[in-house]
């Protein structure tokens, strides 16, 4: 069980493109989303948290009109880089939890996301 | 702020033998879980062990088990028996029990020869 997606696993884009990433928890209820940035050999950087049906909680420096999160339902939570630069390449990663999952977070597999 | 400390950068060791990787953390709460994720090659972070705060018993989960001083704000991971697809970054991390934020350490590289 507690087993979350992410889509796509790799994406190449273009700057000034944007670019949406999908997570979603398949087999449970994720009332918590929480979206991180890794950069290579380096830990997971906290970016945002949502919560089902409310606006994300940004972390300090981050960009909330560049980093559009939405959590429209308890299954899906959507990351979009818009107008992506080079700086911008990372893995992302997210992570979801439920109430009723015992404060753990769940990680997707991550979205390994380069600009041109 | 709490901060986690992950003092180990690199670590190894060989099949079938025991490792531990050292991890303190700061806290003025009481309350909060402490947990060790595994992040091998594929970039998967997996979940290795939980500790709840509150109990005094260490977790254990077959071949892993942890070594939770509370005092100390110690909490390291114990690997016995160890296999070559336990290579991988073990992270550390923390969190309160009145926020679901994550603190991460920097991470352990674990190496393991045949």
């Amino acid at each position: 069980g507690a087993v979350v997606s992410q889509h796509p696993s790799r994406v190449i884009c273009k700057s000034g493109t944007s670019v949406k990433i999908e997570c979603r928890s398949l087999d449970f209820q994720a009332t918590t989303m929480f979206w991180y940035r890794q950069f290579p050999k380096q830990s997971l950087m906290l970016m945002a948290t949502s919560n089902e049906g409310s606006k994300a909680t940004y972390e300090q420096g981050v960009e909330k009109d560049k980093f559009l999160i939405n959590h429209a339902s308890l299954t899906l939570s959507t990351l979009t880089v818009t107008s992506a630069h080079p700086e911008d390449s990372s893995f992302y990663i997210c992570s979801a939890s439920s109430r009723s999952g015992r404060d753990t977070q769940y990680f997707g597999p991550g979205t390994r996301l380069t600009v041109l | 702020a709490q901060t986690v400390t992950q003092s180990q950068p690199e670590m190894s060791v060989q099949e079938a033998e025991t490792v531990t990787l050292s991890c303190t953390y700061d806290t003025s709460e009481s309350d909060y879980y402490l947990f060790w994720y595994k992040q091998p090659p594929s970039r998967q972070m997996i979940l290795v062990i939980r500790q709840e705060a509150y109990k005094q018993q260490n977790a254990t989960e077959n071949r892993f088990s942890v070594n939770f001083q509370k005092a100390a704000k110690s909490f390291s991971l114990k690997i016995s028996d160890s296999q070559l697809g336990d290579a991988a970054m073990y992270f550390c991390a923390y969190r309160s029990a009145r926020f679901q934020k994550l603190v991460f350490g920097t991470g352990t590289r674990l190496l393991v020869s045949p």
